[in-house]
């Protein structure tokens, strides 16, 4: 069966500091991931994808077939920054229904 | 353009009680999903329509719950019996058929 674990409910670090959310996924065939992100009174929105391979506000995520995971990684937290984090993946064909991890906290402290 | 709206931004009901929520998607988008999001549970998917497609109804908790898609736009979902443990967050997102879900800002369902 499909599944997100996200290890981490919640991840606390100081500003400057670097940050990785893990995000590890089961999946018999090739997956879609994504990192969507809820900033407080916010809706939730796409942070970043795999196939795309970009960098967006400084995070990045570089999919490990060998290990089945997706981690999230910024070099420089910053207090902006804290949001809640979902990791979520989209099986091959004409579902796209998203499978999504339980979400990690980040808080970054000042 | 409009981003993906839902109504009522809050409910508070008795349990017992049947409830409608609604989701108006981003005009063009052909799929639509609604999630629940419960405190300390993460995102549960509920249902997922496409195009003319028969909906994906594998995430429905219930027969209390069903939802509707009017003329591929609209959505409402349908909560029937309000249980106290139905409150949560319902969102709704829309997509093109291979792109990202784009989210509206949720429902706040209370039953008491």
């Amino acid at each position: 069966a499909q599944r997100v674990t996200q290890p981490e409910k919640l991840l606390s670090v100081f500003k400057g500091a670097p940050v990785e959310l893990k995000c590890n996924y089961s999946y018999s065939g090739s997956p879609e991931l994504f990192w969507y992100v809820q900033y407080s009174r916010q809706r939730l929105q796409l942070l970043l994808r795999h196939i795309s391979r970009e960098s967006i506000k400084g995070f990045t995520a570089d999919l490990n077939k060998g290990e089945t995971s997706f981690h999230l990684k910024k070099p420089f937290a910053q207090e902006e920054d804290s949001a809640m984090y979902y990791c979520a993946l989209v099986r091959a064909g004409n579902n796209r229904k998203l499978i999504w991890g339980l979400g990690t906290s980040l808080a970054v402290n000042p | 353009g409009a981003g993906v709206s839902q109504s009522p931004s809050n409910k508070v009901t008795e349990k017992g009680k049947d409830v409608e929520l609604r989701c108006d998607p981003i005009s063009g988008h052909t799929a639509l999903y609604w999630y629940r999001q419960s405190l300390g549970q993460g995102l549960e998917f509920l249902i997922y329509f496409q195009g003319n497609s028969a909906p994906d109804k594998s995430g429905l908790p219930s027969d209390r719950f069903s939802a509707e898609r009017t003329g591929g736009s609209v959505s409402t979902l349908t909560i029937q019996r309000t249980q106290q443990e139905d409150s949560a967050v319902y969102l709704c997102a829309s997509s093109l058929e291979a792109g990202e879900q784009y989210f509206g800002p949720g429902t706040r369902l209370t039953v008491t």
